[in-house]
């Protein structure tokens, strides 16, 4: 069956560590890769996303995510956490045979922020 | 200068009621959606409309009805709300299948 899956519902991290998100689809070809994040009493922003080409892709708030065609995977990192980054990561698929455009999420990692 | 909007933020109502959520966007596309956000923060698609037409309807009870008077418009009317209704709702746009942008979400509190 097609499913995003986020492995870990729930990561702890120090400000100032690195911080990595992983994220696993199981779909018959390629689709299009999206990590969106939410911060609390918020709504869903957009940190960067995948279509083709360089499989290493740059995104807002200095995330980056790497796509690995191997793996089936689309992880998201960032060098160096801040406290503003405490918040739920999804991350989004779209079939690329989708005429419409219909998003299919993971579950979400809640990230909290230590001192 | 908000992209997506939606009213109200925080809705709160008896069982039984009916309710509408309005959605607004103002990048000029072409594509809108409803997803829903469950207590456990999952999210599913349960409408999209291009160009005021249907396009997605996914599982959705009939209770639901979306509405599109517009491009830049898409309502959501829930008859006889039930508990389970209780959810955050997010409106999202695009142009096409590309970038889906989301409204902040409205907070519906079925009592």
């Amino acid at each position: 069956a097609q499913s995003v899956t986020q492995p870990d519902i729930h990561i702890t991290v120090s400000e100032g560590a690195s911080l990595e998100l992983r994220c696993n689809y199981s779909y018959g070809a390629t689709p299009y890769l999206f990590w969106y994040v939410q911060s609390p009493g918020q709504g869903l922003q957009l940190l960067l996303k995948y279509f083709s080409g360089d499989t290493l892709v740059q995104g807002i708030k200095g995330f980056e995510a790497e796509f690995k065609r191997s793996q089936s995977s689309f992880n998201l990192r960032k060098p160096s956490v801040h406290w503003s980054d405490a918040a739920e990561y999804f991350c989004a698929v779209v079939m690329t045979t989708d005429s419409w455009g219909k998003l299919q999420f993971g579950a979400g990692t809640q990230v909290v922020v230590t001192p | 200068d908000t992209a997506v909007s939606q009213t109200p933020k925080y809705l709160v109502t008896q069982m039984g009621n009916d309710k509408s959520i309005k959605c607004e966007q103002n990048l000029g596309h072409d594509t809108m959606y409803w997803y829903k956000q469950d207590s456990k923060k999952f999210l599913k698609i349960m409408f999209s409309y291009n160009n005021k037409e249907l396009i997605i309807n996914e599982t959705v009870p009939n209770r639901f009805s979306p509405k599109s008077p517009d491009k830049a418009h898409l309502n959501l009317h829930i008859n006889s709300l039930e508990l389970g209704d209780s959810a955050v709702y997010f409106c999202a746009s695009s142009l096409k299948t590309d970038t889906q942008y989301f409204g902040p979400g409205t907070r519906l509190t079925v009592l």
